[in-house]
């Protein structure tokens, strides 16, 4: 069961486009979303985070929207780059005891050509 | 650096033979984990440790084993690995407390022939 749906599976994107990256979650427990960025041949890596009670967060050119109600979010990269070309994960966490679980996204393989 | 340095990178091995691949984190982190990650699957979570001598299971713990003797370090064992258990695997760390972001380190890719 996949509590964390995120589509697309892929993407590509012309230099200076805008990628956008959706995520839709069941569990209304969950109180915090990351972005997690992938290199090949690397670990993933904390790109932007944001709580249920933001509906928007930006860093430099990468946006989340929350939408509560639909339960879901969505991450936006402006102007897109080559090197932004990476595999992203969304995910969602929520208190569970001790361990403070993420729930992660299948990941979305993004390409943008120069 | 603050670093999560994961060993060996790569190995190809046979059923049955154990291994162990090490994890080590110098930023002083309470938790650790470790992650396999495969095709339309994603990462799933093996095991992980809040501290030292405190570990228990992820989602996909079975053919594995851990042990937290050290904060510093969180080995993963594969007893009698099989072919099932060939994956690429990232372990992590994070200091407690909540939403604190995960270091991951740069994995290990295993090929159990």
């Amino acid at each position: 069961q996949q509590q964390v749906k995120q589509s697309p599976q892929s993407l590509i994107v012309q230099k200076g486009g805008i990628s956008i990256i959706n995520c839709a979650y069941e569990n209304t427990a969950f109180d915090y979303f990351p972005w997690y960025q992938q290199f090949p041949g690397k670990g993933p890596a904390l790109l932007i985070a944001i709580r249920p009670d933001v509906s928007e967060k930006k860093e430099g050119r990468f946006t989340i929207s929350f939408n509560k109600s639909a339960k879901q979010f969505s991450l936006h990269i402006m102007d897109s780059q080559p090197g932004d070309s990476a595999t992203y994960f969304c995910a969602a966490s929520m208190d569970a005891g001790n361990n403070r679980k993420l729930i992660w996204g299948l990941g979305t393989s993004l390409a943008v050509n120069p | 650096e603050a670093q999560v340095t994961q060993n060996p990178r790569y190995l190809i091995t046979v059923t049955g033979k154990k291994l162990t691949v090490t994890c080590s984190q110098n930023m002083n982190h309470e938790y650790m984990s470790w992650y396999r990650q495969d095709p339309g699957l994603g990462l799933r979570q093996i095991y992980y440790s809040m501290n030292v001598e405190v570990t228990d299971k992820g989602d996909v713990p079975e053919g594995y084993k851990v042990s937290r003797k050290e904060k510093r370090n969180f080995p993963l064992i594969l007893e009698s690995p099989s072919p099932n258990q060939t994956s690429l695997y990232f372990c992590a760390s994070k200091p407690t407390g909540s939403n604190q972001p995960q270091h991951f380190g740069d994995g290990t890719r295993l090929s159990i022939l």
